[in-house]
């Protein structure tokens, strides 16, 4: 099992380009989460996804979209990368049927100059 | 709406010794669990800790315990002989009942410090 896998690792973008990070997962998780960590910070919810086919928003979901494309997969896009969303991004997934652990993937460094 | 809250930016604890880092929560959820997560200068988040909102006794995992006080809605860690490998970031983190879909919510963390 890999657990939960991210790509890219790292990313340096240009104010308003675009981009996909991609999340998955293969522990079959119902739910799975989006969450960004500044610098010296806690981790912000972003968007979540309880199950597939459904998603919702976290404490800072603007700039960014979502996408469950599968029971496996969970997509952030931000649509015109601002210097304000530098940042790690953390994929998390958790069975979804019972207060268990949340697993993480290794992150996602982006850059936007 | 859910509110986690770590007061404590930094602390500092003498090897071997015994060290508990603040953690409170506000929830309207009667049906809720709380989590630790220590977040190593590499990065990872690894998993320390569980609570639930109806366990009538306090979680415990090896040198980790949680000092859970549901009506002062706290939620401390409490690390015994603390150990160098112990320094690192610490994040207090609640999950709310499944109807909203296991929405979790970290805390700002406590950076800890242990000194030989």
């Amino acid at each position: 099992n890999a657990g939960v896998t991210q790509t890219p690792k790292f990313q340096v973008l240009k104010t308003g380009q675009s981009m996909t990070l991609q999340c998955a997962q293969d522990m079959n998780h119902n739910s799975m989460y989006w969450y960004r960590q500044d610098p010296g910070m806690g981790l912000r919810l972003i968007y979540y996804s309880a199950s597939e086919g459904t998603t919702d928003k976290g404490e800072v979901p603007n700039g960014y979209n979502v996408s469950r494309l599968n029971k496996r997969e969970f997509s952030l896009r931000l649509e015109s990368a601002a210097p304000s969303q530098t940042s790690v991004y953390f994929c998390a997934s958790i069975r979804g049927d019972s207060y268990n652990e949340q697993f993480f993937g290794p992150g996602t460094r982006l850059t936007v100059l | 709406a859910q509110k986690i809250t770590q007061t404590q930016p930094g602390m500092f604890v003498q090897e071997k010794e015994a060290v508990t880092l603040d953690c409170t929560y506000d929830t309207s959820d009667q049906s809720y669990g709380l989590f630790w997560y220590k977040q190593p200068s590499s990065g990872e988040m690894i998993f320390l800790i569980y609570q639930g909102s109806y366990d009538e006794q306090n979680a415990t995992e090896g040198r980790y315990s949680l000092n859970f006080q549901k009506a002062r809605k706290s939620a401390n860690l409490v690390i015994s002989a603390s150990q160098l490998g112990d320094s690192a970031m610490y994040f207090c983190a609640m999950r709310e009942g499944g109807t909203g879909g296991f929405k979790t919510i970290f805390g700002a963390g406590t950076r800890l410090f242990v000194k030989a």
